[in-house]
């Protein structure tokens, strides 16, 4: 069966700070793989998306960028946070047009 | 721009009532729906899909209906229970080799005991 792995699980940087959050998954081969935002109380933001090693597609301009170095590995980064990169991070898998999510990481940005 | 949207925010039911969750989309080259159920601090599951193709689909307590004539979309849920207290979001599939979903802003459903 498959499954898909964020970590860390929650995680708290200052202002400025570099950000790397990983996502895995398990037990598919060449998924597409999504970022994708939640701020409290609201709806996801796709961020990006991936069909494939090293491709990646940015949806909305920010202060993230994403990298796919292997097929099941999926990277959320950015070189200095901001206050608004607040959120619930969450990746996601599919091979057809269903979405598998990962339990996400919550991003505190102080 | 194309959207998905929901008529309610939120959600209060009697645990045991029928609960019905509503969503519009605007989109009308969609061809596949999603209902998500997402529960405080976790990542969104998977509850029950529809094509374009079918208006009811039933799964275990929950029936999907799609009306494309007024591009509406509803989640019902039997018997509510405690469990089901959560967050549900619709998404729609507009088509396209890289499967993108565009979620709705999510109704907090309620039950109380």
């Amino acid at each position: 069966s498959q499954t898909i792995h964020q970590w860390p699980a929650t995680l708290v940087q200052p202002v400025g700070s570099p950000l790397s959050l990983e996502c895995t998954v398990e037990g598919t081969s060449n998924p597409n793989l999504y970022w994708y935002r939640q701020a409290a109380g609201r709806g996801l933001q796709l961020l990006f998306y991936s069909v494939g090693i090293g491709q990646i597609s940015s949806e909305v301009p920010q202060n993230l960028s994403a990298s796919r170095p292997q097929d099941r590995q999926f990277i959320l980064s950015s070189k200095k946070l901001l206050l608004s990169d607040s959120g619930f991070y969450l990746c996601a898998w599919s091979i057809g047009n269903e979405q598998f999510f990962g339990p996400g990481t919550r991003l505190t940005v102080l | 721009g194309e959207s998905v949207g929901l008529h309610l925010p939120t959600l209060s039911v009697q645990e045991g009532d029928n609960s019905i969750i509503n969503c519009a989309y605007s989109n009308s080259a969609s061809d596949y729906f999603i209902w998500y159920k997402q529960e405080s601090g976790k990542g969104p599951q998977f509850i029950i899909d529809i094509r374009s193709n079918m208006d009811k689909r039933q799964g275990q307590r929950v029936t999907v209906l799609l009306n494309k004539t007024v591009k509406h979309l509803s989640l019902q849920i039997a018997a509510t229970q405690p469990g089901d207290s959560a967050v549900y979001f619709c998404a729609e599939n507009s088509g396209g080799s890289n499967y993108k979903l565009t979620f709705g802003k999510g109704t907090l459903l309620t039950v109380n005991p």
